[in-house]
């Protein structure tokens, strides 16, 4: 059965602090994705991956960075969080043109 | 740009009603269109994708959605609503060959008892 994990369902961090969030896949599928959820606004791609150490910048990029050491592995990084990030953010992964599969979301809380 | 539209934000129905949520796509080229759903406090979960071929597609839970070129829609329906599905319902049309997807902004559905 296709599984997508995240490191934490919930999440509360200050201001200013580098706040990882990890995100692991177990199908081998090469393309990798973070999206932020916010009402009224619904997903917005931050950032996504297809390949190993390959990146690229979604909709709404600003203020994060990703890492994509290992195929199964995708990790969003705020680098000095703010209170703005305060989101929900989902981790999806892909095979080719397939349907995506999410994980179950981070919800984190900036204070 | 490719786009989509969900137009309803909050549908409420009663149990036991039929259920349609409307969708409508903005896309050059014949879309990959998918419906996804998600509970409170949870991640999405695909319901059915159209990809080609026959334009009445049937998902999980007794959902079906049809593709609709010349209305460039992509409508959910269930005949028969139970409680269990009060949710939040996304449509998504791929975005092309970067591989993400473009998000409506969801519709959220309450079930009456």
């Amino acid at each position: 059965d296709v599984k997508v994990t995240q490191s934490s369902r919930y999440l509360v961090k200050r201001t200013g602090e580098k706040v990882f969030l990890e995100c692991v896949q177990d199908m081998d599928h090469e393309n990798m994705f973070w999206y932020r959820q916010d009402p009224g606004l619904g997903l917005r791609l931050i950032y996504f991956s297809y390949d190993v150490k390959m990146k690229e910048k979604g909709d709404i990029p600003e203020g994060y960075s990703v890492s994509r050491e290992k195929k199964e592995r995708f990790s969003l990084i705020l680098e000095s969080a703010s209170t703005n990030q305060t989101s929900m953010y989902l981790c999806a992964s892909r095979y080719r043109d397939y349907e995506q599969y999410f994980g179950p979301g981070t919800r984190l809380t900036v204070t | 740009a490719q786009s989509v539209t969900q137009p309803d934000i909050h549908i409420t129905v009663s149990e036991g009603a039929s259920l349609e949520l409307r969708c409508n796509y903005s896309y050059g080229a014949t879309p990959y269109l998918f419906w996804y759903v998600q509970s409170p406090g949870q991640g999405l979960q695909l319901l059915l994708k159209y990809f080609s071929g026959d334009t009445l597609v049937q998902g999980i839970k007794g959902f079906e959605a049809e593709f609709k070129r010349s209305q460039s829609s992509f409508n959910l329906r269930k005949p028969s609503v139970h409680w269990s599905d009060a949710a939040e319902y996304f449509c998504a049309v791929d975005g092309g060959s970067q591989g993400n997807l473009i998000f409506g902004k969801g519709t959220k559905l309450s079930v009456k008892p």
